[in-house]
């Protein structure tokens, strides 16, 4: 079962726009979640980490937020660039248990 | 700013073929960890090392063998290839702090074919 779950899968928008993309997580218990953005043909850069206490976040043009009560997080992108085409990746760590938890990525096209 | 430093970048082979894939990281980080990326799947865990001397088991660790060579290097083999082995492997490594509280720094991955 997949513990993490993000939405849309993939994405247009043109250059300019903003977007939100979305993670619903199961994991518990939660101890935080992080963003990481992947270039196509590179590996994942994280963007930011959200712990429980924390509700939004924001890392240049980035902003993240999450609700620690419905498991659920989001990552806004504003005025987006081309640069911000690539797949976006929420992870989520088990408090106590060494593990975590992968999305399977929200894929952003940014077009002119 | 090396970072994570994954060799070779591509590479194909033929069913039954065994290869090394290498990793080094200059972080001075204690924890690495190997993974593997399919189409529509996320980031598997393979195998990873708390710590150098030490290497434990992640989700999907049929068919692969890893050696912690030191603080800095992190290998992962495949003793006998077979074509469900064909995937993108990323190289991570990451500060002491647990898992998730330390950000995990990626190589750029190898992609592997197996025919």
């Amino acid at each position: 079962k997949n513990q993490v779950e993000q939405s849309p899968q993939s994405l247009i928008i043109l250059e300019g726009k903003n977007c939100t993309l979305q993670c619903n997580y199961t994991v518990s218990p939660f101890s935080n979640l992080r963003w990481y953005k992947q270039d196509t043909g590179r590996g994942p850069v994280s963007l930011t980490i959200m712990t429980f206490s924390e509700n939004t976040k924001s890392n240049g043009r980035y902003t993240a937020t999450l609700d620690a009560d419905t498991k659920q997080s989001s990552l806004h992108i504003t005025a987006s660039q081309l640069s911000d085409s690539a797949s976006y990746i929420c992870v989520v760590s088990q408090r106590g248990n060494n593990r975590l938890a992968f999305g399977k990525g929200n894929q952003v096209v940014v077009i002119p | 700013n090396a970072g994570v430093t994954q060799t070779p970048k591509f590479q194909v082979l033929k069913t039954g073929q065994s290869m090394t894939l290498q990793c080094a990281q200059d972080m001075n980080h204690n924890s690495m960890y190997w993974y593997r990326q399919d189409p529509g799947m996320g980031l598997r865990l393979i195998y990873y090392s708390a710590s150098e001397g030490t290497t434990d088991k992640g989700e999907v660790p049929n068919g692969y063998n890893v050696s912690r060579l030191n603080k800095r290097e992190f290998s992962l083999r495949l003793e006998s290839a077979a074509p469900s082995q064909t995937s993108v492997y990323f190289c991570a490594s990451s500060g002491t702090g647990g898992w998730g509280n330390q950000p995990q720094h990626f190589g750029d991955g190898t992609r592997l074919s197996i025919l």
